[in-house]
C-alpha cells in the first residue's frame, strides 16, 4: 500500500518564477492538505482540498494556489516567487469528516528560491 | 502562526535515558498528535491523544494531556540513537470545519550511543 507521494524532491527557481508541486495521496483518502516548514520551524498549514474545492485556507497569499483532480491528487501552485518562499512543502492526506484522525504526511518538496 | 511552544527547544541526552518533551498550546482541541521528523523530511505519525483522555502510551512511548493546563509532554523511554529527530506536537482545534493540524515549535532530540 503505497503512502502519501510528491514530487518533485527538491527544486531550484529564480524570484518571480512560478511552481508547481504534485501530491498522490494514500490509498483510500479522499482529503490532501498542504504544509509550508521554513527552515527551524514547525509546518504551517496552508489549505485543504476535498471533493475538488479548497475547504479551509490558512494565512497564506493568494500567490498560493491548489488544485485536487478527481483521482484526489493535489497540486500546490505558487506564483511570484519570493526568496522567503524557501520551504519544505508537505502535503498530508486523510479521509473526510476523520477529526479525530491522523494525517498521513508525504516526504516533502524542498523549494530553494534564488 | 504556531499554535503553542515545545519545551525545551533541544535535548540531548545518552543512549538508554528517558526523554520528555513539553507542548504548550493556546486555544481548545479535539485532539493533540505528536510527530517526528528526521533530517528536515517527512513527518512520521507518532500517537494521537484526544482531548477526553489524559494519559496514552504506545510502545516506549507515553503521552499525557492537561487541557486545563493545555499542555501535553511526551516521554521516551529507554532511548536509542535511532530516535534522534525533531519531534513536534500538532493540535486538531476544537470546532474546525476540517482535521487541519496546528504545529508547535519543535524539540530537537540528540541521543549520543
Amino acid at each position: 500500500d503505497a503512502g502519501v507521494t510528491q514530487s518533485p524532491t527538491h527544486l531550484i527557481k529564480t524570484r518571480g518564477q512560478q511552481v508547481t508541486l504534485r501530491c498522490s495521496p494514500k490509498s483510500g483518502h479522499d482529503t490532501v492538505s498542504w504544509y509550508q516548514q521554513a527552515l527551524g520551524q514547525g509546518p504551517q498549514f496552508i489549505f485543504q482540498y476535498y471533493e475538488e474545492e479548497e475547504r479551509q485556507r490558512g494565512n497564506f497569499p493568494d500567490r498560493f494556489s491548489g488544485h485536487q483532480f478527481p483521482n484526489y491528487s493535489s497540486e500546490l501552485n505558487v506564483n511570484a516567487l519570493l526568496l522567503g518562499d524557501s520551504a519544505l512543502y508537505l502535503c498530508a492526506s486523510s479521509s473526510v469528516g476523520a477529526i479525530q484522525e491522523t494525517q498521513y504526511f508525504g516526504p516533502g518538496t524542498r523549494l530553494l528560491v534564488l | 502562526s504556531q499554535q503553542g511552544e515545545e519545551d525545551p527547544q533541544a535535548l540531548s541526552i545518552q543512549e538508554g535515558e528517558n526523554a520528555t518533551m513539553n507542548c504548550s498550546y493556546k486555544t481548545s482541541i479535539n485532539n493533540l498528535q505528536w510527530y517526528r521528523q528526521n533530517s528536515g523530511r517527512g513527518l512520521v505519525h507518532l500517537i494521537l491523544i484526544r482531548s477526553n483522555e489524559r494519559e496514552k502510551h504506545s510502545g516506549r512511548l507515553r503521552v499525557t494531556l492537561d487541557t486545563s493546563k493545555k499542555s501535553s509532554s511526551l516521554l521516551i523511554t529507554a532511548s536509542r540513537a535511532a530516535d534522534t529527530a525533531s519531534y513536534f506536537c500538532a493540535t486538531g482545534p476544537y470546532g474546525g470545519a476540517t482535521n487541519k493540524l496546528i504545529f508547535g515549535t519543535g524539540t530537537l532530540l540528540a541521543v549520543q550511543p
